[in-house]
């Protein structure tokens, strides 16, 4: 069954340190999302990448986000400095998002963020 | 205008009831909408697309309005395993493959 994997599924750390989060997404993919959801703000689209390159990352805070997709089988979301508020759930999706075809997004079963 | 919006609940409804949820979207170029639904603490999952004609699967209808531009999820005949948020997924108006979910309607459903 093909399922897109993210790591860690849960990770507490202090506020100030580095955290990176990685998604692989289901082979043959080309539309790769990641997503932040709290309770307060619901699902917010931080960055999507096609063909592995970026169209958009405005919903992200540039000055300590950043995502990129080294390879066709992994995109990171990396997070320096981290910040209390920056505590949610993060989820990785794919699709296949070819021209007027805006299929299904399979999701990641998100990775838990704690910022202490 | 919020390009995607929904009620967010919580809808309470006895098992057997009819319940349904509308979403308002602002993107009036907009051409496929989808209804994902997603359990507590796991991840979100497609329910349904919805077609301009229309989209029934079962117990679930999925309904376009275009002149007023919002979606619609009718549920019938509700089971206690209904109990989920269910969000409405519309492209934004700001970008292709661009997907925006709303904040969610909560769904209980009592025995």
């Amino acid at each position: 069954d093909a399922r897109v994997t993210q790591t860690p599924r849960d990770k507490v750390t202090e506020m100030g340190q580095e955290v990176t989060m990685r998604c692989q997404p289901i082979l043959g993919h080309n539309t790769v999302f990641w997503y932040r959801q709290t309770m307060m703000q619901g699902l917010e689209l931080l960055a999507y990448f096609r063909n592995r390159a970026p169209l958009d990352d405005s919903g992200m805070p540039k000055d300590r986000f950043s995502a990129e997709m080294p390879d066709a089988t992994l995109a990171t979301l990396k997070i320096q400095p981290s910040e209390p508020r920056d505590s949610a759930v993060y989820f990785c999706a794919s699709g296949l998002g070819d021209y007027g075809n805006t299929g299904e997004l399979f999701f990641g079963e998100g990775s838990r963020l704690t910022v202490l | 205008r919020k390009e995607v919006e929904q009620d967010p609940g919580p809808f309470n409804v006895p098992e057997g009831a009819t319940v349904a949820f509308n979403c308002t979207y602002s993107n009036s170029a907009s051409q496929s909408f989808f209804w994902y639904r997603q359990d507590c603490r796991k991840e979100p999952k497609l329910l349904m697309s919805v077609y301009s004609s229309g989209n029934e699967d079962g117990r679930f209808t999925a309904q376009l309005n275009r002149a007023s531009q919002y979606i619609s999820l009718l549920i019938r005949d509700s089971k206690l395993s209904d109990s989920a948020t269910y969000l409405c997924v519309v492209p934004s108006t700001s970008g292709t493959y661009k997907y925006i979910f709303g904040t969610g309607t909560r769904l209980k459903v009592l025995a």
